[in-house]
């Protein structure tokens, strides 16, 4: 079965500055998709940003990049120039292709606070 | 605008009693999902559903049930047998297997507490 493990509870950062959110995931299907969500504390789950197992380069969605290492099955989110409104809980997923349908596994997520 | 609505946003209830969530979307999506969120965890599956009038269990289904008599709809209802159900309930919905990226739209959730 797929797994993400996000390894940081909570991070800080402050404001403009650059900041990196590990995920790491097993799974030994060839195909698959790599989601990152930002949940505000409000509740509601905001797409960011998806790298697809075989996408040949790193995906960007402005502030938003994703460090896909297959080798290492990372896929850190890095968001550049911080903002007070990036505060809130960031969550990893991954969804399998080639096993029937599948839906997207979660982490755990990391809470990110940034500071004026 | 095309959305997913979920009501209500918060529920109180007695230990015992059953309480149904409902979950709407007007996005011509096929596949509807329910996922339960507690605190300093990542979303759980409790079912989801690829096509009107299926659905399949997912990781946590006990004590949940669910309906999809229509496509629009995708109502969740806590029984009474669910040990643990204070928590926030997430509802998404994606375009279905012949046209998903994988990529689910979620509603802005339903905090249920349970006295």
């Amino acid at each position: 079965a797929q797994k993400i493990t996000q390894t940081q509870p909570g991070m800080f950062v402050q404001e403009k500055e650059a900041v990196t959110l590990d995920c790491t995931y097993d799974t030994s299907d060839p195909s698959y998709g790599l989601f990152w969500y930002k949940q505000p504390s409000s509740g509601e789950m905001i797409f960011l940003i998806y790298q697809g197992s075989y996408d040949q380069q790193n995906a960007t969605e402005g502030r938003y990049s994703l460090n896909f290492q297959k080798a290492r099955k990372s896929a850190n989110l890095v968001i550049s120039a911080s903002q007070l409104g990036d505060s809130a809980m960031y969550f990893c997923a991954i969804r399998l292709f080639n096993s029937g349908y599948s839906t997207l596994t979660f982490g755990k997520g990391t809470m990110l606070l940034v500071s004026p | 605008d095309g959305g997913i609505t979920q009501s209500p946003k918060y529920l109180f209830r007695k230990e015992g009693q059953n309480v149904t969530l409902s979950c709407e979307q007007n996005l011509n999506h096929d596949a509807m999902y329910w996922y339960r969120q507690d605190p300093g965890q990542g979303l759980r599956l409790i079912y989801y559903s690829q096509i009107v009038n299926d659905f399949q269990k997912g990781d946590i289904a006990e004590g949940y049930s669910v309906s999809r008599e229509k496509k629009e709809s995708f109502p969740l209802t806590v029984t009474s047998a669910q040990k643990n159900p204070t928590a926030f309930y997430l509802c998404a919905s994606s375009p279905g297997p012949e046209r998903d990226t994988g990529e689910l739209f979620f509603g802005e959730g339903s905090r249920l507490t349970v006295l």
